[in-house]
This record gives C-alpha cells, sequence and structure tokens, in this order.
C-alpha cells in the first residue's frame, strides 16, 4: 500500500520558469515531510522538508507548500535551472518513528 | 552531515548467488536503515540494523534473503541471497539524524542479476 504518491513520473519545465512538483498522502499521522533529489549513481539528498505545523517553508529558489486537509505537499522551485534537472522524491514520516516513506519519484528535465 | 559510503558501487551477478553489500558511515549511529529502489518504484525500508540486536524486517523482507550484520556502531552488510532477477534493485544504507530530523543516504548499490 504506497501512503506516498507521485503521480507524475516526468516532468519538463523550461529553464527560468517555475517547476512545481506534487506529492499526496493517506496517512493522517504523517506529520513531517521532506523533498530529496537525486542524481544519477548518487544516493537522494535532503532538500527541504515542512512540519506539519507549518504549511509553507522557503529556502532560496525552493519553497515547499504543505495542504493538511488535502493531504497534498508540492515543490515549487523558481526559477528552474538546467542543475535541477534530477529526480525528486517526497517522504513523509509519523513523530512516532523514524521510518520515512518515500513516493515513487518524479524526473524534472529543466530545458536549457 | 554524515557521510556513508558502499562498496560495491554495482555490480552483475548470476541467479542463484550471493552478493554482500558493506555500508560504512564515518561517524557512530546506533541505527541504520537499508532501503530498495527497484525501477519504477519508491524507495522501500527493507530492515533496521541496531548495532548489539538483531535487525528488524519490514513486511516482505525475510532474514533469509536479506541477512544484515551489524558488528559496530559505524559498519553494516546487507547480503542479498540466492538472487533472482527480481532482486535487481538499487540498495541503499541510509541513517537517521535526529539533530536533522532527516534521512541521510549512501551512494548505492546498483545490482543487476542475470
Amino acid at each position: 500500500d504506497q501512503q506516498v504518491k507521485q503521480n507524475s513520473p516526468s516532468l519538463s519545465v523550461q529553464e527560468g520558469r517555475i517547476s512545481i512538483l506534487n506529492c499526496d498522502y493517506t496517512n493522517s499521522m504523517f506529520d513531517y515531510f521532506l523533498w530529496y533529489k537525486k542524481y544519477p549513481a548518487e544516493g537522494p539528498t535532503f532538500l527541504i522538508s515542512i512540519s506539519s505545523i507549518k504549511d509553507k517553508n522557503e529556502d532560496g529558489r525552493f519553497t515547499v507548500f504543505l495542504n493538511k486537509s488535502a493531504k497534498h505537499l508540492s515543490l515549487h522551485i523558481v526559477p528552474s535551472q538546467p542543475g535541477d534537472s534530477a529526480v525528486y522524491f517526497c517522504a513523509a514520516s509519523a513523530h512516532t518513528g523514524n521510518q520515512f516513506y518515500f513516493g515513487t519519484g518524479t524526473s524534472l528535465t529543466v530545458i536549457p | 552531515s554524515a557521510v556513508i559510503s558502499q562498496k560495491p558501487s554495482r555490480d552483475i551477478c548470476q541467479r542463484g548467488t550471493s552478493l554482500t553489500i558493506q555500508c560504512q558511515v564515518d561517524s557512530q549511529v546506533t541505527m541504520m536503515f537499508w532501503y530498495r529502489q527497484q525501477p519504477g518504484q519508491s524507495l522501500t525500508l527493507i530492515a533496521t540494523a541496531n548495532q548489539g540486536s538483531e535487525a528488524t524486517y519490514e513486511s516482505g523482507f525475510v532474514i533469509d534473503k536479506f541477512p544484515i550484520s551489524r558488528p559496530n556502531l559505524t559498519f553494516s552488510t546487507l547480503t542479498v541471497s540466492n538472487m533472482s532477477p527480481e532482486d535487481s534493485s538499487i540498495y541503499l544504507c541510509s541513517l537517521h539524524s535526529s539533530s536533522y530530523n532527516e534521512q541521510f543516504f549512501g551512494p548505492g548499490t546498483r545490482l543487476t542479476v542475470l
């Protein structure tokens, strides 16, 4: 049972435009959410996180929005750069445990 | 952040054989995790490896198939036993940072079983 879903396996965006990556979850116990970025032949690296007490967290070009009622979060990258081309995973955890549940990933291609 | 290394980075193996993947961390950690990412699928937790005790396996994973060792606080191994093509995957070791409340990952081991 996939508790974290990323329904778009791929996304292409022109350089300089906004990239929006979406993620949905089903478990209402999740209260902490993260986005990871993964380049080929490398392990995932942490990008940005958000706690359920917030609905927005911003770090430079990256902003994560959380809509708890819809059990939906999104990652906005603006402006998008070719170096942002990678696979992005969203992940969620509940405060009761250390386990993170990952989505299937969205492959972002930023076209120069 | 923690530095995590894995060996081998990739391997091609024959059906029925076993492969042991090593994970080395540059700091002492109590809990290490092993994940699998099959093609087109999400990162799936295989087991949690605590130093000094037996690993805890997630549903669908068993010790006979994925034996884990955790001899000290900086090292762990995962063995993929009696491999079949369905075991072709990227295997990642990971640790949880309570300070940063995030998971750090190794570079992964890409396994192909013929």
